[in-house]
Formats: C-alpha cells, sequence, structure tokens
C-alpha cells in the first residue's frame, strides 16, 4: 500500500523542540522528493521545507528558516523535520508530502495523515 | 512570494449542479498551478496538476484550465462528495503558495 504515516507530534512550551517524523511504503522512497507542508487550525496550507531525494537540496519558508530541519533517511525510508524554537504561531497540522513529477515541481501527489503539533504554555 | 487568491471563498450548490472555481495568480506562473480536494479531518489530495492533468482515480467530471494568471476549476455534476474545501497552488517557483480555499457546501 502507498503511505505516508507521521509520528511525533505534541504539545509542546514555546521555545521548546519537536521531532516530526513520516514513514514512507509502497514506493521507492529514495527516488522521491519530499516536502512538509503545515496547516493551522481552520488556516489554509502553507507549505514549509523540501528536501531531495539523496538530501543533496533543502529549501526552507522563511517562516522557519533558522529554526527547523528536514532532513532523510533513505535506509529506513523516513522523512524528518526537527523544530525548535517553537513558537504558538507554529501550530499546526503537518503533512509530509512526495513530489509528483520530477525533481522539484513542487505539487504534491501523496500526503501523509497529519501530526498535529500544539504551542502552548 | 506569488499570491495565490481564489473566488469565491464560498460556494452553495446542489447535487448535479456544474460548479466553477477561480484561481489567479499575482505574476505570470505559465500553466503551473494544480489543485487539490480536502475534505474536514483529512489530509489535501490532489485532483489536477499543470493547469488540466488528471490525477489518476480523479473523476472526469473534474477538469482545469487556464494559463498565465487564470484558472478554473470545474466540476461537471456534483456529487455528495463533492461537497469539500478545494485549494489552488502554484508551482512555478519556490516558495510554492497555495490559494485560501473554497468552501464548497450543500445548497
Amino acid at each position: 500500500q502507498v503511505q505516508l504515516v507521521e509520528s511525533g507530534g505534541g504539545l509542546v512550551k514555546p521555545g521548546g523542540s519537536l521531532r516530526l517524523s513520516c514513514a514512507g511504503s509502497g514506493f521507492t522512497f529514495s527516488d522521491s522528493y519530499m516536502t512538509w507542508i503545515r496547516q493551522a487550525p481552520g488556516k489554509g496550507l502553507e507549505w514549509i521545507s523540501y528536501i531531495s531525494s539523496h538530501a543533496t537540496t533543502t529549501y526552507y519558508a522563511d517562516s522557519v528558516k533558522g529554526r527547523f530541519t528536514i532532513s532523510r533517511d533513505n535506509a529506513k525510508n523516513s522523512l524528518y523535520l526537527q523544530m525548535n524554537d517553537l513558537r504558538v504561531e507554529d501550530a499546526a497540522v503537518y503533512y509530509c508530502a512526495r513530489e509528483g513529477g520530477a525533481a522539484a515541481d513542487f505539487y504534491f501527489d501523496l500526503w501523509g495523515q497529519g501530526a498535529l503539533v500544539t504551542v502552548s504554555s | 512570494d506569488i499570491q495565490m487568491t481564489q473566488s469565491p471563498s464560498s460556494l452553495s450548490a446542489s447535487v448535479g449542479d456544474r460548479v466553477t472555481i477561480t484561481c489567479r495568480a499575482s505574476q505570470n506562473i505559465a500553466s503551473f498551478l494544480n489543485w487539490y480536494q480536502q475534505h474536514p479531518g483529512k489530509a489535501p489530495r490532489l485532483l489536477i496538476y499543470t493547469t488540466s492533468n488528471l490525477e489518476p482515480g480523479v473523476p472526469s467530471r473534474f477538469s482545469g484550465s487556464g494559463s498565465g494568471t487564470d484558472f478554473t476549476l470545474t466540476i461537471s455534476s456534483l456529487q455528495p462528495e463533492d461537497f469539500s474545501t478545494y485549494y489552488c497552488q502554484q508551482s512555478y517557483n519556490n516558495p510554492p503558495t497555495f490559494g485560501q480555499g473554497t468552501k464548497l457546501e450543500i445548497k
């Protein structure tokens, strides 16, 4: 079954850290370009980070640059998002997603179920 | 960043209706426009990529058109499962950006 499954969400205090994981299965994860996208409660979608298939290229949204780090382990078919210095405005459902098409086509054809991150004191 | 603006923000329609949702980009994005459907509490689902290419498994009642700055998503005959929120997204450049969403509700 082709799927992405996120884990690692939870409640964290402002200034704290959290690491999200995303496990891929049913497709060749090591050939896939991957992305994190978030959605604040009741709001729209915000792209936040991208990583190429062999981690040679990463991109970040300005809103998370310097605080979040995307990484992957192709041997484990896994994608990660290390989130540091979390702010109240980072509270959202975080989705991992696979890039469709060729490299850096920036559209997303497979999504995980989402991981809820709550930032509150 | 390229701003994406959808209209309307919400829409009421009936089963069997034909509906059109519009998306406008703040600059020319050629044909690099994608559409997603999101049901409450669920992840988004890719419907159409690069303006008019239907993702496998998506019913043919969905279609997309446009170029440059103006794009449309059309549902030819609404089915009960189509009542949802729809997002456009530009993939012309980095960062990819989404419209604010259009909520399609049952009349």
